[in-house]
């Protein structure tokens, strides 16, 4: 069964790092991208970006370049998407998904990883 | 940036009504274009790729047409379980947009 399993909600200040996670299972982690997307409380989905496990690859939005950062660890099967300095506006749920490698769709999701950026 | 835009941002059915739902791209995205279900408080489900293929598991009253800028998600009858927001994607730019969504309340 294939799976992508994410890690806990976090609640964090403003300035603070963050890394969350995305493991994958029950597939060859390597033959598919890993995609990030962001949905902000009681709005719709936004593409982050997207990795290549099987060389760490990655692309952004033009919207997220610079603001954060998608790496992985195909060893481990995870993937990860790290702010070096949250802001009050980075609150959101953050989902990764697996992207099928011809039509480009997102064909499993995580469950989501809840962050809230608060003083 | 492709632009999508999905109409309407929302709407109000019955049960067994049909439901149909327009995504338009800013430019051609040939047959790029993937629809997926948000129920609330769930993570997004694909339910339509390339525009008119149906993922394994969906129920056949859901089915999606299109291409070039316009393309529609279709609900033959609906039922309880389809209440949730539906948005599109387009896949052949990065970044791979989504629409705004359409939520479907019953």
């Amino acid at each position: 069964e294939v799976q992508l399993v994410q890690s806990g909600a976090e609640v964090k200040k403003p300035g603070e790092s963050l890394t969350i996670s995305c493991q994958g299972s029950g597939y060859s982690f390597t033959s598919y991208y890993i995609t990030w997307v962001r949905q902000m409380p009681g709005k719709g989905l936004e593409w982050m970006g997207r990795i290549d496990p099987t060389d760490s690859h990655a692309s952004y939005s033009p919207s997220f370049q610079g603001h954060v950062t998608i790496s992985a660890d195909k060893s481990i099967n995870t993937a990860y998407l790290q702010w070096s300095s949250l802001k009050a506006s980075d609150t959101a749920m953050y989902y990764c998904a697996r992207r099928t490698a011809g039509v480009k769709s997102l064909d499993y999701w995580g469950q989501g990883t809840q962050v809230t950026v608060s003083s | 940036d492709i632009q999508m835009t999905q109409s309407p941002s929302s709407l109000s059915a019955s049960i067994g009504d049909r439901v149909t739902i327009t995504c338009r791209a800013s430019q051609s995205i040939s047959r790029s274009l993937n629809w997926y279900q948000q129920r609330p408080g769930k993570a997004p489900r694909l339910l339509i790729y390339t525009a008119s293929s149906l993922e394994s598991g969906v129920p056949s009253r859901f089915s999606g047409s299109g291409s070039g800028t316009e393309f529609t998600l279709t609900i033959t009858s609906l039922q309880p379980e389809d209440c949730a927001t539906y948005y599109c994607q387009q896949s052949a730019r990065t970044p791979q947009t989504f629409g705004q969504g359409t939520k479907v309340e019953i």
